[in-house]
């Protein structure tokens, strides 16, 4: 069984630049989670899909990041414009069932904003 | 709100040396508790959990066990390897919302 992947693996790109970032989820599990770790702090939870539709978006920072999932598969989370701020590693999560805490991660994007 | 307190590091350890990192939390409600681990290049994996006091995680030789009087949940080992150098998260989940909440996560190197 596949498990999380994400692309890219890394990304550096200049501020006021945008950038994508796909997570592709463990094949059935509905639930998919992104979560960023700015470097020497906590992962943090940015939000959580149900199939397609957003269920819980309160850690995303501001506007400027804007998260799909269109067919409740793939997921892209786009960053525009980027700021020196959003450098950090973005983990994706997927998991079967809700209200677990047992997600399985994939290995993250490092995005670098200069 | 929820918080996981973990602490400082980095730590390096010789190879059969005994491993403990200290995990303090603070949350409403009852949380689930885990330890994820995340090797070098790889994403984040699930270590061991507990989802109620007194019950004890383990897996590959590392213990924690739910501490409700303390809201501690350390992680153990009595003899670590190389292969267990890698970056350690304590984190909790209430069900209450769907995100787990992370610790700061600490590094461990073990020297042969």
């Amino acid at each position: 069984e596949a498990g999380v992947t994400q692309f890219p693996s890394h990304s550096v790109i200049e501020k006021g630049q945008t950038v994508t970032l796909r997570c592709d989820p463990i094949s059935g599990h509905d639930n998919l989670y992104w979560y960023r770790r700015v470097m020497g702090k906590e992962i943090k939870f940015l939000l959580h899909f149900v199939k397609e539709s957003k269920q819980d978006e309160s850690g995303m920072p501001n506007n400027r990041f804007l998260a799909e999932r269109t067919g409740g598969t793939y997921s892209t989370l786009k960053v525009q414009p980027a700021e020196l701020e959003d450098s950090g590693v973005y983990f994706c999560a997927s998991s079967q069932v809700f209200g677990v805490g047992e997600q399985y991660f994939g290995p993250g994007t490092r995005l670098t904003v200069t | 709100g929820n918080s996981v307190t973990q602490m400082e590091g980095p730590v390096t350890l010789s190879e059969e040396a005994f491993l403990t990192i200290n995990c303090t939390y603070t949350a409403t409600g009852y949380p689930s508790l885990f330890w994820y681990v995340q090797y070098p290049g790889e994403g984040l994996q699930l270590l061991l959990k507990a989802t109620k006091a007194d019950d004890k995680g383990s897996n590959k030789g590392f213990e924690a066990t739910y501490r409700k009087e303390t809201t501690s949940f350390h992680l153990e080992k009595g003899s670590v390897q190389v292969s267990d150098s890698a970056v350690y998260f304590c984190a909790l989940f209430t069900g209450a919302n769907s995100k787990l909440t992370f610790g700061k996560g600490i590094t461990l190197s073990v020297r042969p």
